[in-house]
């Protein structure tokens, strides 16, 4: 089966700065990998997704990009905020009516 | 107001007995899931229900029954409890009948001594 990997358990960096975390994937017929946000005491959340037909995909500060020749993703965050303090999850789905792989989650920390 | 509810937070179990997790979803979504989290692994898929509709089951046990009265409840009967069934059950929830736009409720963390 797929196995999503993340790469950084942790992540520290400046208000201001951008964050990269970064998954990898082991399954070439995945096609959805979304993202999911789990803030200090508060459930996990969707944020955004990006599906193999494209390979790159922005939501105001948030942009993923897709390599699927490296079976690559990554969750950029540009000008970080306080509040993008969480842990972040890759994961990656074969799409419609299959099941979501998650990965192990990376806790980013947003420095003033 | 917490829009998917899962009761209760905590719950510890003796081995052999039977538990039910409980999930409402007041998001008005159409699909419900379960997930559980051991110890030291990543989110573990393990039921997804469309319109109280069974879509797909990866629990090779049959220990674990979910139960759907209500389409904006799904909840989880797990009998026979087993040490290794210890974990954080989480109840997800989607707009539409699948999609990975998926909001999760709180957890249930549950310890079977």
């Amino acid at each position: 089966g797929e196995k999503v990997e993340q790469h950084e358990s942790t992540l520290s960096v400046r208000e201001g700065d951008s964050a990269v975390i970064n998954c990898t994937y082991t399954d070439t017929a995945s096609s959805y990998f979304p993202w999911y946000k789990q803030e200090a005491g508060k459930s996990l959340h969707f944020v955004i997704d990006i599906r193999s037909n494209v390979d790159r995909k922005q939501s105001q500060r948030l942009i993923v990009l897709l390599d699927k020749k490296a079976k690559r993703f990554s969750l950029h965050i540009t000008a970080t905020q306080p509040e993008d303090s969480a842990i972040y999850f890759c994961a990656a789905s074969r799409g419609s009516n299959n099941r979501i792989f998650f990965g192990d989650g990376t806790q980013l920390v947003v420095k003033p | 107001d917490p829009k998917i509810i899962q009761k209760p937070k905590y719950l510890v179990a003796v081995t052999g007995s039977e538990k039910i997790l409980i999930c409402e979803q007041y998001l008005g979504h159409n699909a419900m899931y379960w997930y559980r989290q051991s110890a030291k692994k990543p989110l573990e898929f393990m039921f997804s229900y469309s319109y109280q509709k069974l879509m797909d089951n990866q629990t090779a046990s049959s220990r674990f029954q979910p139960q759907s009265s209500k389409k904006n409840h799904l909840d989880l009967q797990i009998t026979a409890l087993k040490p290794d069934d210890s974990a954080t059950y989480f109840c997800a929830s989607s707009p539409r009948d699948w999609g990975v736009e998926q909001y999760f409720g709180p957890g249930t963390r549950l310890t079977v001594l």
